[in-house]
């Protein structure tokens, strides 16, 4: 299984700033996927980042909210824009497997106040 | 559109003793993926177990194996020997398969599993 990194492992912001998150894999992956799991709450997907194409988002995430990089296959960013205490969350990459199984970072805590 | 259930929130079993988390799910697809994840107080998910739906043979890691019943869209997880450090939230997860690729996973609501020494 690959080995996943993320950055920061936690913050604290101040609402209406915004803040990224690094995640970088220690082999290269085609895929890569961003989570949001709010407190208490299961993992909903945010968008689908594949290298050298834009980020597929779900439905009720945005581009304009969250902006996504790939800029190659081991590592993607996810920005939180504009934030308020509703994006309080545990965000989460993960990349795909040789069987399609998906292999998760630690996740970032992220603190809105 | 998929869904998945846990109909169990919280789970308490003894050290040693065996438990099975529920999970169940709804889908028009024929061929798919199921997951168990897990994920400690650390955060950190992990992958218990998966199972192709185009598989009969139940899947099977160690003291993890599932009993997977298609036609009931039901996936159940059964720890034996259970260990402390099994104490976690065990996620139930399901992915569509789409030409091979991986898909998106759609998780059930989490099974807070405690194991008592």
């Amino acid at each position: 299984s690959a080995v996943i990194s993320q950055k920061p492992s936690r913050d604290i912001c101040q609402r209406g700033t915004s803040l990224t998150i690094q995640c970088q894999v220690d082999s290269q992956v085609t895929m890569m996927f961003w989570y949001r799991q709010q407190p208490g709450q299961s993992l909903t997907l945010i968008a689908t980042a594949n290298q050298g194409s834009e980020a597929t988002y779900e439905s009720g995430f945005v581009i304009d909210k969250f902006p996504i990089s790939r800029p190659n296959l081991t590592f993607s960013t996810l920005t939180v824009s504009n934030m308020s205490p509703e994006d309080s969350s545990i965000y989460l990459c993960s990349v795909d497997g040789f069987t399609n199984e998906q292999f998760f970072g630690p996740g970032t805590r992220l603190t809105v106040l | 559109a998929q869904t998945v259930t846990q109909s169990q929130p919280e789970m308490s079993v003894q050290e040693a003793e065996t438990v099975t988390l529920s999970c169940t799910y709804d889908t028009s697809e024929n061929n798919y993926y199921l997951f168990w994840y897990k994920q400690p107080p650390s955060r950190q998910m992990i992958l218990v177990i998966r199972q192709e739906a185009y598989k009969q043979q139940n899947a099977t890691e160690n003291r993890f194996s599932v009993n997977f019943q298609k036609a009931a869209k039901s996936f159940s997880l059964k720890i034996s020997d259970s260990q402390l450090g099994d104490t976690a939230m065990y996620f139930c997860a399901f992915m569509k398969h789409v030409g091979g690729a991986t898909n998106k996973l759609i998780f059930g609501t989490g099974t807070l599993l405690a194991v008592q020494p």
